[in-house]
């Protein structure tokens, strides 16, 4: 069966610092795969979704970026923290090629940036 | 654009009473639907979809949706609350315009469920 890791859970930077998040997905190949943002327990952003390999699509300008160096693997990155990168960041998967597909998430990590 | 409206914030509810959260979608073509539910500090659940056919769909926890064409609208329900069923619950639609990969979420409907 398909799982999906993701890591951390909780994290506590500090304005300016880096950021990594990463997720992985076992149990499928080339999946579709999902960057979202929640704040304040609400709504979700779509922030970067990849569709193979190297393949970056970006929804919003922002301070984040995304890479997908393996095929199951996402991270999600930042060279400098701001106070409104906080939230709730989820990442999701779902089948190639199957646009009726439901999406699979992962248990999220809480960023606070201090 | 694709985009789903969830027109309440929280809805309350007595356990054992039925309960409907409400969605409304705007799409061009078929429209491609779906509930989640998340727990605190927890990822989404999927509970059920729309792709065609029977407009009644049956999805988990025994939670139901209909879609509605003529209104356009994707409400879920249940004919019994648990207390249990309490958590935010997001409508969605999966965007084809743009090749089916994105899913666009409703702002969420936050279920209380009063024992």
């Amino acid at each position: 069966s398909q799982t999906i890791h993701q890591w951390p859970a909780t994290l506590v930077q500090p304005v300016g610092s880096p950021l990594s998040l990463e997720c992985t997905v076992e149990g499928t190949s080339n999946p579709n795969l999902y960057w979202y943002r929640q704040a304040a327990g609400r709504g979700l952003q779509l922030l970067f979704y990849s569709v193979g390999i190297g393949q970056i699509s970006s929804e919003v300008p922002q301070n984040l970026s995304a890479s997908r160096p393996q095929d199951r693997q996402f991270i999600l990155s930042s060279k400098k923290l701001l106070l409104s990168d906080s939230g709730f960041y989820l990442c999701a998967w779902s089948p190639v090629g199957a646009t009726n597909e439901k999406l699979f998430f992962g248990s999220g990590t809480q960023l606070s940036v201090l | 654009a694709q985009s789903v409206a969830q027109p309440e914030d929280q809805v309350n509810v007595a356990e054992g009473n039925p309960l409907t959260v409400k969605c409304t979608y705007s799409v061009s073509g078929n429209p491609y639907l779906f509930w989640y539910v998340q727990y605190p500090n927890r990822g989404l659940q999927f509970l059920l979809k729309y792709i065609t056919g029977d407009n009644l769909v049956k999805g988990s926890y025994g939670f139901e949706a209909e879609f509605n064409k003529s209104q356009t609208s994707f409400h879920l329900k249940k004919p019994s609350a648990l207390v249990s069923d309490s958590a935010l619950y997001f409508c969605a639609v999966r965007d084809i315009n743009t090749g089916g990969f994105k899913t666009i979420f409703g702002a969420g409907t936050r279920l209380f469920v009063k024992a």
